[in-house]
C-alpha cells in the first residue's frame, strides 16, 4: 500500500508569507503527527492529530497550527514566516495512540524561506 | 524531563568493525525506545523497537532500564549501513516522538 505522502516537496516562501503543507497518511491510519527537522534542532515533534482532535502539541510559537479532515488527511499552517522556519517538515501516521503501533514518515516537504 | 540523548554525532568504522550506538534516555515512566535510521535521499524508517526483541538487518538493542540506555549495536558493520542514526522515545499511549540529535554512522571498505 501507499505510503504517507507529502505535498509540496519543495516550496520556497518569502519572510512573512503564510504556508501550508498538506500529508495523506497510509490508508487506515487515523493518526498523524508532525515533525520539523533542522541541522541545529534536530527532529522536533510540532503536533500530533488523532480522529480529528489535536492530542499533542510541541514548543513551537502560534504561528505554527494545523488540522486533520475525517478522511484523516492532515494540513499545517506556518504564518508570518521567518528565515528560522526553512526546514525540512515530515508527517508521520500511525493506525492510533498505543504502544505497539508502527509510526510510518513521509519523505518530507523542504520549505525554504528567503 | 522526557529527553534523549546521542552523544557522538559521527562515529566511522572499517567494514567488519563491531559498532556501537549510544542512546540515553530520560523518562518518568515505562518508555517505548526505538531505532529509526534515515539512508542517503531516504525517508527515515523504523528499524528496531525495544518492545520486539528482535534483530533487523543484523542489528539489535537492548533496553537497561539501570543505566536508562538503548544503545545499537552489531557485530560485523556492512559499507550499506552508513546512514543517520536516531534513537526515539515515545510518550505512553501518544503517537510523540521524541528524537536523539542522531548518529551518523560511516563505515568504510
Amino acid at each position: 500500500k501507499a505510503g504517507v505522502t507529502q505535498t509540496p516537496r519543495y516550496l520556497i516562501k518569502t519572510r512573512g508569507q503564510q504556508v501550508t503543507l498538506s500529508c495523506s497518511p497510509i490508508s487506515g491510519h487515523r493518526s498523524v503527527s508532525w515533525y520539523q527537522q533542522t541541522p541545529g534542532q534536530g527532529l522536533q515533534f510540532l503536533f500530533e492529530y488523532f480522529s480529528e482532535t489535536q492530542r499533542n502539541k510541541g514548543n513551537f510559537p502560534g504561528r505554527f497550527s494545523g488540522r486533520q479532515f475525517s478522511n484523516s488527511r492532515s494540513e499545517m499552517n506556518v504564518s508570518t514566516l521567518e528565515l528560522g522556519d526553512s526546514a525540512l517538515y515530515l508527517c508521520a501516521s500511525s493506525y492510533g495512540q498505543s504502544s505497539g503501533n508502527t509510526i510510518y514518515f513521509g519523505e518530507g516537504s523542504w520549505l525554504t524561506v528567503v | 524531563a522526557q529527553r534523549v540523548t546521542q552523544p557522538e554525532k559521527l562515529l566511522s568504522v572499517f567494514k567488519g568493525a563491531p559498532v556501537e550506538l549510544k542512546c540515553n534516555y530520560s523518562y518518568s515512566g515505562s518508555p517505548e525506545l526505538f531505532w529509526y535510521v534515515q539512508y542517503s535521499r531516504q525517508r527515515l524508517q523504523l528499524l528496531l523497537r525495544h518492545i520486539s526483541r528482535e534483530s533487523i538487518k543484523g542489528f539489535t538493542a537492548d533496553l537497561n532500564k539501570g543505566e536508562t540506555s538503548f544503545h545499537l549495536k552489531k557485530p560485523f558493520a556492512q559499507e550499506e549501513d552508513s546512514a543517520m542514526y536516531y534513537c526515539a522515545l515515545r510518550s505512553y499511549n501518544t503517537d510523540k516522538l521524541i528524537f536523539g540529535t542522531g548518529t551518523r554512522l560511516q563505515v568504510f571498505p
